[in-house]
């Protein structure tokens, strides 16, 4: 069975450092892998989604993250955060039973910016 | 589109009560997951649907829990009969099946005194 480990509960940056959260999966084969944010209050949205090709994706709001598959890591990445970057973030892992998917989400990393 | 419509957005009922939660998934998504949310125990998926039909329900609590997909526009989590345990937010989510890729709604929030 997949699993995704986010190893930081909480980190701290100040507006306009760089970030990078962490994020290592288990899975037998070729992984989906998604980044979501939750916003206090809201639901889940996603930032970006790796399912093959180029390793680096793109994602919303100046985000990235990298497929390292001998690292069996997707680590999320923003050159410059913003005081609204502040929520929840959720890696996952996907896989397909049959005609049906679902997805593995680890626990989260809560971020906190500072002015 | 609008998007996974989720009724209510907020509930408070009394221990013991029955309480339905609703989603509406977004047209022509034929996978649709309920997850639970707590501080304690994270995001919990408790069980999804393909093609209206329960995939894995292993999720689910206990017996006191059920869902339902008549249609693939609607589907329903009963907790019968509610305990303050199950105080949590409730999110439905909705993907096509050979993509992953899950849109969630904005969630109910359940407070069971």
């Amino acid at each position: 069975a997949q699993s995704v480990t986010q190893p930081d509960i909480h980190i701290t940056v100040s507006e306009g450092a760089s970030l990078e959260l962490r994020c290592n999966y288990s899975y037998g084969a070729t992984p989906y892998l998604f980044w979501y944010v939750q916003s206090p209050g809201q639901g889940l949205q996603l930032l970006l989604k790796y399912f093959s090709g180029d390793t680096l994706v793109q994602g919303i709001k100046g985000f990235e993250a990298e497929f390292k598959r001998s690292q069996s890591s997707f680590n999320l990445r923003k050159p410059s955060v913003h005081w609204s970057d502040a929520a929840e973030y959720f890696c996952a892992v996907g896989a397909t039973y049959g005609t049906a998917s679902k997805l593995t989400f680890g626990t989260g990393t809560r971020l906190q910016v500072t002015l | 589109d609008a998007g996974v419509i989720q009724s209510p957005r907020h509930e408070v009922t009394e221990m013991g009560q029955e309480v339905t939660l609703r989603c509406k998934p977004i047209s022509g998504h034929n996978s649709l997951f309920w997850y639970r949310q707590t501080m304690m125990r994270g995001l919990e998926l408790l069980i999804y649907f393909n093609n209206n039909v329960p995939i894995d329900d292993s999720g689910m609590p206990e017996d006191r829990f059920s869902a339902k997909m008549p249609n693939a526009s609607f589907s329903t989590l009963k907790i019968q009969p509610s305990e303050p345990r199950d105080s949590a937010v409730y999110f439905c989510a909705a993907s096509r099946s050979s993509y992953n890729e899950q849109f969630f709604g904005p969630g109910t929030r359940l407070t069971v005194l």
